[in-house]
């Protein structure tokens, strides 16, 4: 049973350009969060979502979008980069019918912006 | 508001014990939880506590106060491979986490 899988491993962007980060969940999962990390910094909310639509979002620019689709796979898309958009994006998955701290992450998107 | 706090950096010793305090401020609360980061890879679940008291699992335990908004994270034994980011967070809103900005531990020789 694959766990959560995100793509790519890492992502190098220049200022301006625009990003799409890609999550997959564990299987059984419905649920999607996105997090933020910055180096030496505890992870950032940036949104959930849930039967395809976002159901809470953190302190983040309208420039943070999502997606989930069908499948529960979910996109983070991050228009007009700036050079403090260099993180650490990192997907956890989580079951609306598991427990709380069921949440699992994946490896995590490098991102370098330039 | 909600916030969190843990000390940045702490260094022990292989063998010995170390105790990793986190104090947090929240308008609600649904638990508190412990994850080890290490360095460059993702967060790992290590504990989870929402009644007040301590709760062990081997050589961690975790232990929470929740009229004083207080939990540690207690490591016995520490061998080498416990060093490590350490995060704290409480979950409010759900399974949305507010992430604390985490406890570099250096276990040395």
């Amino acid at each position: 049973d694959a766990g959560v899988t995100q793509s790519p491993t890492h992502l190098i962007k220049t200022r301006g350009q625009q990003v799409t980060l890609r999550c997959s969940p564990k299987s059984g999962h419905d649920t999607v969060s996105w997090y933020q990390q910055a180096l030496g910094q505890g992870p950032q909310f940036i949104f959930q979502y849930y039967e395809e639509e976002e159901r809470q979002r953190g302190n983040f620019p309208d420039r943070f979008s999502g997606h989930q689709f069908p499948n529960y796979s979910s996109e983070l898309n991050v228009n007009a980069l700036l050079l403090g958009d260099s993180a650490l994006y990192l997907c956890a998955s989580s079951s609306t019918t598991g427990a709380a701290y069921e949440q699992y992450f994946g490896p995590g998107t490098r991102l370098t912006v330039t | 508001g909600q916030n969190i706090d843990q000390p940045t950096e702490m260094t022990a010793t292989e063998g010995a014990i170390v105790q990793i305090n986190c104090t947090y401020q929240t308008s609600g609360f649904n638990g508190l939880f412990w994850y080890q980061q290490h360095a460059g890879e993702a967060p790992t679940f290590l504990s989870y506590n929402v009644l007040d008291g301590l709760e062990e699992k081997g050589r961690f335990s975790s232990f929470l106060s929740r009229s004083k908004g207080y939990s540690y994270l207690l490591l016995k034994e520490l061998q080498m491979k416990d060093s490590a980011s350490y995060l704290c967070a409480h979950d409010n809103y759900g399974q949305n986490f507010v992430f604390g900005p985490g406890t570099r531990l250096s276990v040395l020789p």
